[in-house]
């Protein structure tokens, strides 16, 4: 079975561009979260997807962040423009629903 | 609001010994889990151990295995026989229980390297 996958897996880019991440779950988990950890700090919660709903979007910074799943499959969470406090790395984790959480291995952002 | 905590940034441990991680969390809930998550190097998160809250066994993995202490709101990690490849970042994590899922709130992490 195939993992989670993310993409890319680091990205580099000036203040005020807009990045896109995508996040392909383990096909069949109708759950899907987004998770950002800031360098030093904890890993938060951004927001969470059952099929292609927002259940819950109370981690999302503020509204440079965009957040979709078409077709309730793969993911993908836009940030624009770019600030220099969203650099991090970016996990996406789905679920079957039993709290069997399965990671990706993430995507570093770096905003200069 | 719960709050996850590990007050030990970077750990180091001999291989084959034994070592233990903390972490301690704040909640009102009765009803939640814990998890210990492990990511190694450029590598994907992996769960190591799940631990429910109503249950007072303290759960074991192979050479991983928790320390539950509710009362005390404690969740320390013993790994023995550390191996190199345990190497990572562990991460203590929490999450409410019930209804759909809920989300993780996890620690800092501790950054724990193995030496030969």
């Amino acid at each position: 079975e195939a993992g989670v996958t993310q993409f890319p897996s680091h990205s580099v880019i000036e203040k005020g561009q807009t990045v896109t991440l995508r996040c392909d779950p383990i096909s069949g988990h109708d759950n899907l979260y987004w998770y950002r950890r800031v360098m030093g700090k904890e890993i938060k919660f951004l927001l969470h997807f059952v099929k292609e709903s927002k259940q819950d979007e109370s981690g999302m910074p503020n509204n440079r962040f965009l957040a979709e799943r078409t077709g309730g499959t793969y993911s993908t969470l836009k940030v624009q423009p770019a600030e220099l406090e969203d650099s991090g790395v970016y996990f996406c984790a789905s679920s079957p629903g039993d709290n069997g959480y399965t990671f990706g291995s993430g995507t570093r952002l770096t905003v200069v | 609001a719960q709050t996850v905590t590990q007050s030990q940034p970077e750990m180091s441990v001999q291989e084959a010994e034994t070592v233990t991680l903390s972490c301690t969390y704040d909640t009102s809930e009765n009803n939640y889990y814990l998890f210990w998550y492990k990511q190694p190097p450029s590598r994907q998160m992996i769960l190591v151990i799940r631990q429910e809250a109503y249950k007072q066994q303290n759960a074991t993995e192979n050479r991983f295995s928790v320390n539950f202490q509710k009362a005390a709101k404690s969740f320390s990690l013993k790994i023995s026989d550390s191996q190199l490849g345990d190497t990572a970042m562990y991460f203590c994590a929490f999450m409410n229980y019930g209804g759909s899922q809920g989300n993780l709130i996890f620690g800092k992490g501790t950054k724990l390297s193995v030496k030969p």
